[in-house]
C-alpha cells in the first residue's frame, strides 16, 4: 500500500464547475498536509497547507482535512482552463523532515 | 528574480561522468532539500540540510552526495552518473521555525539525462 494515494486521473471537469481532488494517507502520525500544483515540465507550486481538521479556504481553493478518516481533499471552484495541471498531495509526520508525496492527479478543465 | 534558482536547467551527460547540480536561494530559509521526480514514482527525497553543518540522507541517497557551501547554496553531485539517474531534479527550501507547517518551496528543476 502506498503511503499517500491519489487517483492518477485524468480527471476532466467542465470550465466553471467544481473540481474535487482526493488524497488518502496511511501514516496516522501525519501532521501537516500540502497541495501542490505542477504544470507539465515545471516545478511543484504550493497551493495550500492544512494541519487542522476541517476546511481551509484560499480564494477559489478549499482544502479539507479529516484525520480520523486519513483523508485530505482539494476543491477548486469556478474551474478555469489554467487550472489544468497535475495536483500533488504531500504529508509530513511530526518529527520527520521528509515530505511524502503522492504520484499526483492529472486535472483537465474542458472549455 | 526567482527565489530559488537551479543550474543547469538541462544537462545531458554520459555514463561514468561526474556531474554537479547547483541550487541557490534568496528566501533566507535555513532548510534545503534535493528531490528527484520520475514518472509514476512521484517526488523522492535524496538529501536535506538544516544548516551548513547539518546534512542528512533522504530515502534514495545512494549514488549521490551533497555540499552545503553556505546558507543559500546547496549542491548535489553524481559521482559516477548512470542511466537510471535520468530524472527531473528539484531543489526546495523551507523555514525551520514559525507558524507555517514547514512549507517547502521548489526551484525550477534540472532535467538530467544520462546516456
Amino acid at each position: 500500500q502506498k503511503e499517500v494515494e491519489q487517483n492518477s486521473g485524468p480527471l476532466s471537469v467542465p470550465e466553471g464547475a467544481i473540481a474535487s481532488l482526493n488524497c488518502t494517507y496511511s501514516d496516522r502520525g501525519s501532521q501537516s498536509f500540502f497541495w501542490y500544483r505542477q504544470y507539465s515540465g515545471k516545478s511543484p507550486e504550493l497551493i495550500m497547507s492544512i494541519y487542522s481538521n476541517g476546511d481551509k479556504e484560499d480564494g477559489r481553493f478549499t482544502a479539507q482535512l479529516n484525520k480520523a478518516s486519513q483523508y485530505v481533499s482539494l476543491l477548486i471552484r469556478d474551474s478555469q482552463p489554467s487550472d489544468s495541471a497535475t495536483y500533488l498531495c504531500a504529508t509530513r509526520t511530526s518529527g520527520n523532515e521528509k515530505l511524502t508525496f503522492g504520484t499526483g492527479t492529472r486535472l483537465t478543465i474542458i472549455p | 528574480d526567482a527565489d530559488v534558482t537551479q543550474t543547469p536547467r538541462n544537462r545531458i551527460t554520459k555514463t561514468g561522468k561526474r556531474i554537479m547540480l547547483e541550487c541557490s536561494q534568496t528566501k533566507g530559509h535555513d532548510r534545503m532539500y534535493w528531490y528527484r521526480q520520475d514518472p509514476g514514482l512521484g517526488l523522492r527525497l535524496i538529501y536535506y540540510s538544516f544548516d551548513v553543518k547539518d546534512i542528512n540522507k533522504g530515502e534514495i541517497s545512494d549514488g549521490y552526495s551533497v555540499s552545503r557551501q553556505a546558507q543559500a547554496k546547496f549542491s548535489l553531485s553524481l559521482e559516477s552518473a548512470i542511466p537510471n539517474q535520468t530524472a527531473l531534479y528539484f531543489c526546495a527550501t523551507s523555514e525551520g521555525t514559525g507558524v507555517v507547517p514547514y512549507e517547502q518551496y521548489f526551484g525550477p528543476g534540472t532535467r538530467l539525462t544520462v546516456t
